[in-house]
């Protein structure tokens, strides 16, 4: 599987300001799915958004999806400490089955308090 | 509640022997799982898809023989590492499907 990218690959902000994390991916898409992962844990899903969807919102969360540029976006709002975390996009493909997940590279996001 | 559990969350092994991992969906039957493998700083990789029944499909550069798979019952798949060396040593997370995709906590495994 080839990986997708994300930038930037580290980000560190200060507490209350807005994160914003980019993934551009190469195949079509059946969706989109960002998670978190604290440092040497598991994974923590997110949000997923459809291919036929244009922007998703969950609490503090923002995603946007643009298939026409394989691409999506993160946004973090109002950061807290406790969002220090890496950040990861990954992809279902459309080929139909069942596929395993494609994952970016990953964003190193540091909340500074 | 946790709906996929992974056995052992670590493990600490001498080279040249072999690290059984489990990975059961607790709430769920599961025709297939998948095996992914996390390097230090880096992103998950999928390894392989474990088919209930019949053969893993493994991904490319990822030897069979080296990381065999069985998916023993609609709830219980397994990965083994055998004659684990050093370069083995990652972080093994089990994912099961079906749209979002649920995950196992993970098994750090390291290679002395």
């Amino acid at each position: 599987s080839q990986q997708g990218e994300e930038d930037p690959q580290a980000l560190s902000i200060q507490e209350g300001e807005n994160a914003t994390m980019n993934c551009s991916y190469k195949t079509s898409i059946n969706n989109l799915q960002w998670y978190r992962q604290n440092s040497g844990r598991g994974l923590v899903h997110l949000i997923l958004i459809r291919s036929n969807e244009r922007e998703k919102h969950s609490g503090r969360l923002r995603v946007t999806l643009d298939t026409s540029k394989k691409s999506s976006s993160l946004l973090i709002t109002a950061s807290r400490a406790a969002d220090t975390a890496s950040y990861f996009c990954a992809t279902e493909g459309g080929g139909g089955g069942a596929d395993g997940l494609t994952f970016g590279k990953g964003t190193h996001l540091i909340i500074q308090p | 509640g946790a709906v996929v559990s992974q056995h052992p969350s670590w493990v600490i092994c001498k080279s040249g022997t072999s690290v059984k991992i489990e990975c059961r969906s607790l709430d769920f039957q599961a025709t297939t799982m998948f095996w992914y493998r996390q390097f230090p700083k880096q992103s998950l990789m999928l390894m392989a898809t474990s088919n209930e029944g019949s053969k893993a499909t493994y991904e490319q550069g990822v030897e069979k023989d080296k990381f065999l798979i069985n998916h023993a019952s609609l709830t219980l798949s397994t990965l083994t590492v055998t004659s684990a060396h050093p370069e083995d040593s990652s972080f093994y997370i089990c994912g099961r499907g079906g749209g979002r995709e649920f995950f196992g906590p993970g098994t750090r495994l390291t290679v002395l």
